[in-house]
């Protein structure tokens, strides 16, 4: 238990559907991210969200778009991808910088397969 | 370009072996670096690094910052078949959050 939990674990979906992964951190931390994780590349950085304000959108297509209602909530609502979006997507949350660098704690993350 | 080189990208050893692993970096403002173990699921936590030549311990693993020289390595003394994991390297570049870029990991596969 890592204290992230993602939902769903696994997801399948045509390029036309829309959807939406879910991430609750229970760390009381105030900063949260979406990493996309590919065959064979590094984790990539796609948002960062510091007590629920966008501070880093890092050049990912309008097809993804992110919410964060609160600390403890992050989502990523999904709409018209395409087959290479297909990837481990993991939420991660920290503590907010103000006090110096701070380790980021990573949920499961969802398997996202499109059709 | 910020980047981050982990080396090797693959390794098998024996149980009872001893391994380094290495990162080495460039980015245009480092402010931290972060060793993560990756089995099938999240990456786990390992070490966060902001200061050169200061050794980090947790049991068998220890890790240790040369910002000089731009690397770390990641040390695992006595290795067990559950050392056998992805190990992700990752260095914050800035921003006003921890804005990571991770290297593409190095697989340790412990054999008995």
């Amino acid at each position: 238990e890592t204290g992230v939990t993602q939902t769903p674990r696994h997801l399948v979906m045509g390029m036309t559907n829309k959807k939406s992964l879910k991430c609750e951190q229970h760390l009381g931390h105030n900063a949260m991210y979406w990493y996309k994780q590919s065959a064979k590349k590094p984790l990539e950085l796609m948002f960062v969200y510091n007590f629920k304000e966008q501070t880093e959108n890092n050049s990912v297509p309008s097809r993804f778009s992110p919410e964060c209602p609160n600390s403890s909530h992050l989502f990523l609502h999904l709409h018209t991808l395409q087959p290479e979006d297909s990837a481990l997507y993991l939420c991660a949350s920290s503590q907010d910088w103000s006090g110096g660098p701070q380790p980021q704690h990573f949920g499961d993350g969802t398997r996202l397969s499109i059709l | 370009e910020d980047k981050v080189v982990q080396s090797p990208l693959s390794l098998v050893v024996h149980e009872g072996d001893t391994v380094t692993l290495n990162c080495s970096y460039e980015v245009t403002n480092f402010r931290s670096l972060l060793w993560y173990k990756q089995e099938k699921k999240a990456p786990t936590f390992l070490f966060m690094l902001t200061s050169s030549g200061i050794e980090k311990k947790s049991g068998r693993l220890s890790s240790i910052l040369d910002k000089k020289e731009l690397f770390s390595i990641l040390n695992i003394t006595a290795t067990q078949t559950g050392d056998s994991a992805i190990y992700l390297c990752a260095v914050d570049y800035g921003g006003s959050q921890g804005n990571l870029i991770f290297g593409k990991g190095t697989k340790l596969s412990v054999k008995p």
